[in-house]
């Protein structure tokens, strides 16, 4: 099945600690994004990536890094610098000037 | 950051209403317009995407109207159904800007018996 998968479904940070958010598309797909919804406020983007070895900042890139060594995959730490990191975030990817797809979502909820 | 306004923020109506929605966004550096549907516990849908003026999409009951010249867009839902329940994102795509859209926060429609 064609897709994107994101892992895990819910993560639990403790102060102080970085974690990773799991993204991976089998579409063949040269454009991956990630974005975070809060309540009450639509998906904001924090990073995109147009092509492997390459991403660019999005609004709210502070206290996120990605890397994009693979085309199928888009990691994003959420580091300790971020300093609100509770909130649903979501991975998408495209083709060139397309739809976006997104995968299911992961939770990051502050223990 | 780009503002996009969508409008109303919530919706109830009764099976078989007709409804529709508005999004609102800036006119210059137009390239398209994209309209998802996001049910609860699942991931968002791509309805239509839209780049010339006057452009009219329909998929099944949904339709959508987009003007580039005054930067808004309309999606219209007949006869609606509890399934149509959802949040319906729209998102501009300017030009030079790549693949990057920009989300509005939505318009949560909520279809009762």
């Amino acid at each position: 099945d064609g897709g994107i998968t994101q892992s895990p479904k819910y993560l639990f940070r403790k102060e102080g600690q970085n974690v990773t958010l799991s993204c991976e598309q089998n579409l063949n797909h040269d454009a991956m994004y990630w974005y975070r919804q809060d309540p009450g406020q639509g998906l904001r983007l924090i990073y995109y990536s147009q092509i492997v070895n390459d991403f660019q900042k999005g609004d709210i890139a502070e206290g996120y890094s990605v890397s994009r060594e693979k085309k199928e995959s888009f990691p994003l730490t959420v580091t300790s610098a971020q300093k609100n990191p509770t909130a649903f975030y979501l991975c998408a990817s495209s083709g060139n000037q397309e739809t976006q797809y997104f995968g299911p979502g992961t939770r990051l909820l502050v223990l | 950051i780009l503002n996009v306004e969508q409008s109303p923020q919530s919706l109830h109506v009764q099976e078989g209403d007709s409804t529709n929605f508005t999004c609102s966004f800036p006119s210059s550096n137009f390239y398209a317009l994209h309209w998802y549907r996001w049910e609860t516990a699942k991931s968002p849908e791509a309805l239509f995407v839209m780049t010339l003026n006057g452009d009219e999409k329909k998929k099944g009951r949904i339709s959508a109207t987009l003007n580039t010249k005054e930067g808004y867009s309309y999606l219209y839902i007949k006869g609606s159904q509890p399934e149509d329940s959802a949040t319906y994102l729209c998102a501009p795509q300017l030009t030079g800007g790549g693949n990057k859209l920009t989300f509005g926060t939505g318009t949560q429609l909520k279809v009762e018996l």
